[in-house]
């Protein structure tokens, strides 16, 4: 199993309309979770990030976090299309030799279509 | 400064020949990251720096790549005999905390 995996689409949706992305993590003991935007050409940029199990908002974007099962989301609101773009989940992972370290999954292409 | 710097921003280089990669991370970052991108891949971790140690170099992929930050700020990613397979943009990112970091404009590397 990949330690980080996210659907890579692409997936699709209509101005105005509720975008969900999906991610999965192997590490059971992981803490922390990222989700990042990453426009065509550009270099990832930090839109949410999540600790604790249950939901998180801001503005548009709510992550949600469930460690039981090992799966993180973001969804996003009132979709535009600039929104348009290549959402990275990223998860710290704890090593073998008790360090950790940030993992990116490779990412869902989202669309936004007026 | 006020964000993470790479240098340079392209790179062409033959194959067998040695590169070196810049990144100057934001002023007081303690964490710096490297990263390599694939089109269409997410970035592929390959080596964390707390300070001037490398915390975890386990992503780098054999021992032709070197990382190195001597003085705690900035680091230098480091090819020696290049392949083709080594084209990819190569992101450096900083944080003050784990997970939350800023990422540089990245160097786009070319073997041919």
């Amino acid at each position: 199993q990949k330690e980080v995996e996210q659907n890579s689409g692409p997936l699709s949706v209509p101005e105005g309309a509720i975008a969900s992305l999906n991610c999965t993590y192997s590490d059971r003991g992981s803490q922390s979770f990222f989700w990042y935007r990453q426009y065509s050409g550009k270099s990832p940029e930090l839109i949410m990030f999540i600790y604790s199990n249950g939901d998180k908002e801001d503005g548009r974007f709510t992550a949600q976090l469930n460690k039981a099962s090992q799966y993180v989301s973001l969804l996003i609101r009132d979709s535009q299309p600039s929104d348009s773009a290549t959402y990275l989940c990223a998860v710290i992972l704890l090593t073998q030799g008790g360090s950790e370290k940030l993992v990116f999954g490779k990412g869902t292409k989202l669309t936004v279509n007026p | 400064g006020a964000g993470v710097s790479q240098t340079p921003s392209n790179k062409v280089t033959e194959k067998g020949k040695y590169v070196e990669l810049r990144c100057d991370p934001i002023s007081g970052h303690t964490a710096l990251y490297w990263y390599r991108q694939s089109l269409g891949q997410g970035p592929e971790f390959l080596i964390y720096f707390q300070g001037t140690g490398a915390a975890d170099d386990s992503g780098l992929p054999n021992d032709r790549f070197f990382a190195v930050r001597p003085e705690g700020s900035v680091s230098t990613l480091k090819i020696q005999r290049t392949e083709r397979g080594d084209s990819a943009v190569y992101l450096c990112a900083s944080s003050f905390t784990q997970g939350a970091v800023t990422f540089g404009s990245g160097t786009r590397l070319t073997v041919v």
